[in-house]
């Protein structure tokens, strides 16, 4: 079964403006990672957080991790129109030492020129 | 180098035939999962590979889906007697080992789609 939940589903701005996304989860966690998916295909990898860290950056993206209330955020800074796609939180859980990953249900970010 | 490779692309078939999807890793990737996206939803885990066995094949939906790799490489899924409630987007990814610390990375998935 889904363990993660993103809000919202669905997210409308203007280029150049944030845009930020969250995710909760159920379970223990020993990393919570997002991806990017354009146009209903592959994959792309786009930040891992460890369970002990509580914020992470990679250029416009930053990621935050609330073990404690079991939940991230992902934002994104001054958006840009290929920004535009699919965005998905994934979590390893922690009763399971291997990579495998429970996905949450997907924000679907539009960003306008 | 190479990412991870699918084929087909896309699959049409009619209820009740078999299809194989195939997976073709990163070279050197000694794990290896398939996931499973219907329509607007997220992923969900079907099974993974660590070498040739598969030690978690707690995500497949019954008993008419099955796995296996050979070769510590290719894999290929496959449906029996499938159903339209099968149709969705079959996706593979591969890590360099299996545990939690290493990235996925996804090929582009198979469209199957049961008439």
């Amino acid at each position: 079964s889904q363990q993660g939940e993103e809000d919202p589903q669905a997210l409308s701005i203007q280029e150049g403006e944030n845009a930020t996304m969250n995710c909760s989860y159920k379970t223990s966690i020993n990393n919570l990672q997002w991806y990017r998916q354009n146009s209903g295909r592959g994959l792309v990898h786009l930040i891992l957080i460890r369970s002990n860290e509580r914020e992470k950056h990679s250029g416009r993206l930053r990621v935050t991790l609330d073990t404690s209330k079991k939940s991230s955020s992902l934002l994104i800074t001054a958006s840009r129109a290929a920004d535009t796609a699919s965005y998905f939180c994934a979590t390893a859980a922690r009763t399971s030492n291997t990579g495998k990953l429970i996905f949450g249900q997907g924000t679907t970010l539009q960003v306008k020129p | 180098g190479a990412g991870v490779s699918q084929s087909p692309s896309n699959k049409v078939t009619e209820k009740g035939k078999d299809v194989e999807l195939r997976c073709d890793p990163i070279s050197g990737h000694t794990a290896l999962y398939w996931y499973r996206q219907r329509l607007g939803q997220g992923l969900e885990f079907l099974i993974y590979f660590q070498g040739n066995s598969a030690p978690d094949k707690s995500g497949l939906p019954s008993d008419r889906f099955s796995a296996e790799r050979t070769g510590e490489s290719v894999s290929t899924l496959t449906i029996q007697r499938t159903q339209q409630e099968d149709s969705a987007v079959y996706l593979c990814a591969s890590s360099l080992t299996s545990t939690y610390l290493e990235t996925q990375y996804f090929g582009p998935g198979t469209r199957l789609l049961v008439l």
